[in-house]
């Protein structure tokens, strides 16, 4: 069985510094790898993923994350946050093969962006 | 452009009425999912449908109910026997690769009064 830890539920930094979002999964077999983002009243949107290839995997908005098999993380930074990320952040995992088809979801970390 | 579309965006219900949240996609998706959530719970998975013409209750499925007669459509209805209806409800779809992770509609957020 999978599934998807996020430390925080909230997490707050000021303008400009570093964002770091935590995620650590369990999985027995390769997994998938996924952030989403969602911005109040909205649905989620894909930040970025990691299926295979490169560890380090950078998305939209300036985000990036690094598969870490032998920590079983895929955090999630920014290196100088703006206002505009304030959102809460979801991590997500998916078998690479076989197993269930649903992704297992975190249950969110709120990013909140002082100036 | 292909997408979800979720309608209302917002949607009153009077206690003891059945509401129904529309849910369609022109992404040619196989499958397809209604979440529910509320602060602080993330989301919590209610009924996937996996092909046409059948589907699978998730972790809180009860007081709700689904159809899945066409390919494009997965409307969700809450029924009276659910007691705390309110709530964000959102639709996702997945094609057949799995590295492509789901796709969300924009949500309807539904309110007892």
């Amino acid at each position: 069985a999978q599934s998807v830890t996020q430390l925080g539920s909230h997490v707050s930094v000021s303008e400009g510094a570093l964002v770091l979002l935590r995620c650590n999964y369990s999985s027995s077999v390769p997994p998938y790898l996924f952030w989403y983002v969602q911005y109040p009243n909205q649905g989620l949107q894909l930040l970025l993923k990691y299926t295979t290839g490169a560890t380090l995997v950078k998305g939209i908005n300036g985000f990036e994350a690094e598969f870490k098999k032998s920590e079983t993380s895929f955090h999630l930074t920014k290196p100088s946050a703006h206002m505009s990320d304030a959102a809460e952040y979801f991590c997500a995992v998916s078998p690479a093969q076989g197993g269930s088809e649903k992704l297992v979801f975190g249950k969110g970390t709120k990013l909140t962006v002082n100036p | 452009d292909g997408g979800i579309t979720q309608s209302p965006k917002y949607l009153f219900r009077k206690e003891g009425q059945n509401v129904t949240l529309s849910c369609e996609q022109n992404l040619n998706h196989d499958a397809m999912y209604w979440y529910r959530q509320d602060p602080g719970q993330g989301l919590r998975l209610i009924y996937y449908s996996q092909i046409v013409n059948d589907f699978q209750k998730g972790d809180i499925a009860e007081g709700y109910s689904v159809s899945r007669e066409k390919k494009e459509s997965f409307p969700l209805t809450v029924t009276s026997a659910q007691k705390n209806p309110t709530a964000f409800y959102l639709c996702a779809s997945r094609g057949q690769l799995l590295n492509y992770g789901y796709t969300f509609g924009s949500g309807t957020r539904l309110t007892v009064v």
